[in-house]
């Protein structure tokens, strides 16, 4: 079965510091992997996605992950923190059903952004 | 491009009553997935429906119903509510290759009273 282990459930940096999320994961093939962010009260955006090529993936808004498979890691950091980014983040497999996937999500990491 | 709408935004129930949620996918999609997130918890997958008929299917009991229309619109209905089916429920569109992104709407806060 796949599974995502999201390791910190909050996390506080202060702006312009580095941010670093931690996710494990588990999986009995290669795996789809993302990272989505959810601002409060709205729905959920995707950051970046692995699909089995290049194993540091970038996204929008300076966030990058890398696929890490001897570490079953899937790890979400940003060089440098804004009050913006102030959210909860999930990181997510994909596992195949049938014709389609289905999300698994971890249990997520509340980010704060401090002054 | 339009993105992926639900409505209603909120709604109150009393247990045993039953509710229809609606999803509109976006432009071009024709995969929709439904989602369940309790209150401080990720979302929980219900089902996925594609080319009208149901594609896969979490671990919800069958009070918990689909429909996918031909426009690749969809209804999320669930039955006897109860308590615990307060949450925020999630819809995501995308196109059918297991690879895609699903696109989420911004969901629809239920609570049951």
């Amino acid at each position: 079965a796949q599974s995502v282990t999201q390791l910190d459930s909050h996390v506080s940096v202060s702006e312009g510091t580095p941010v670093l999320l931690r996710c494990n994961y588990s999986s009995s093939y290669s795996p789809s992997l993302f990272w989505y962010v959810q601002h409060p009260n709205k729905g959920l955006q995707l950051l970046l996605k692995y699909t089995s090529a290049a194993t540091l993936v970038k996204g929008i808004n300076g966030f990058e992950a890398e696929f890490k498979k001897s570490e079953t890691s899937f790890h979400l950091t940003k060089p440098s923190a804004h009050m913006s980014d102030a959210a909860e983040y999930f990181c997510v497999v994909s596992k195949l059903t049938g014709g389609g996937n289905k999300l698994t999500f971890g249990t997520g990491t509340q980010l704060k952004v401090e002054l | 491009e339009t993105g992926v709408t639900q409505s209603p935004t909120h709604l109150i129930k009393t247990r045993g009553q039953q509710v229809t949620l609606r999803c509109s996918s976006q432009s071009g999609h024709n995969t929709v997935s439904w989602y369940q997130q309790a209150l401080g918890q990720g979302p929980q997958f219900i089902f996925q429906y594609y080319r009208e008929e149901e594609n896969g299917r979490g671990n919800f009991p069958p009070r918990f119903s689909g429909l996918q229309f031909p426009n690749y619109s969809s209804e999320l209905n669930v039955n006897a509510l109860e308590l615990d089916d307060s949450a925020l429920y999630l819809c995501a569109s995308s196109f059918s290759d297991p690879r895609d992104t699903q696109y989420f709407g911004p969901g629809t806060r239920l609570t049951v009273l």
